[in-house]
């Protein structure tokens, strides 16, 4: 299927780690990439290629990939980190598709 | 630095169409596709197509097919999403972004807020 499930809400106090699933056919064959979005603003990449971050991107933040789930992994997280966060990953048809996205607390 | 750059905020009424535009600076527009994303208010992103720049090729989602037609014009680095027959329901933020590189660069508009209402 080309539909991406995420958990809609995850919440952290701060110093613990969160960690947000993504699952699809998909994301068997195909790069899962991850982006924050803060209230009012353009979303933020922050893993691509499943595990990689770009630069810039805290070391706090990983990804990992198992099968057909990828999950995103904020060790320590921070206050500044409570944000939406979405996978996103191109089905065979080279069509785009963003999971449902996922509010991450952190109090 | 790469910069995309969108129109202003639209006001619409249902039945009409809608063209946002996205200005593309600090690398070579033919290079890289542009994608649209749409965000309805308090909702999650929707990815809509994408336009190679190139080739004028385009790629829509299913949901979008028939309503919604990509063009770009490379003497201006500039791409456009034209909208039609806008319902209600359309009342979002679109985003154009341009995935590039290896995939570290995913660069995005401000965003486009696009109000349809009678």
């Amino acid at each position: 299927s080309y539909e991406l499930t995420q958990p809609s809400s995850v919440s952290v106090s701060p110093g613990q780690t969160a960690r947000i699933t993504c699952s699809g056919d998909v994301l068997a064959k195909k790069y899962a990439r991850w982006f924050q979005q803060k209230p009012g603003q353009a979303p933020v990449l922050v893993i691509y290629k499943d595990s990689e971050r770009p630069s810039g991107i805290p070391e706090r933040f990983s990804g990992s990939s198992s099968g057909t789930t990828v999950t995103l992994t904020i060790s320590g997280a921070q206050v500044e980190d409570e944000a939406d966060y979405y996978c996103y990953s191109a089905a065979d048809n080279n069509r785009g598709v963003f999971g449902g996205g996922t509010k991450l607390t952190v109090l | 630095q790469v910069q995309l750059v969108q129109s202003g905020a639209e006001v619409k009424k249902p039945g009409a169409s809608v063209k946002v535009s996205c200005k593309a600076s600090g690398y070579t527009f033919t290079g890289y596709y542009m994608h649209w994303v749409r965000q309805a208010p308090g909702q999650g992103l929707e990815w809509m197509g994408w336009i190679n720049p190139n080739s004028g090729a385009t790629n829509y989602a299913q949901k979008f097919q028939g309503r919604v037609t990509m063009t770009r014009d490379t003497s201006v680095s500039t791409a456009y999403m034209d909208l039609s027959r806008l319902r209600s329901d359309d009342t979002a933020v679109f985003y154009c972004a341009s995935p590039q590189g290896d995939g570290s660069g995913f660069f995005w508009g401000q965003g486009t807020l696009v109000t349809v209402s009678s």
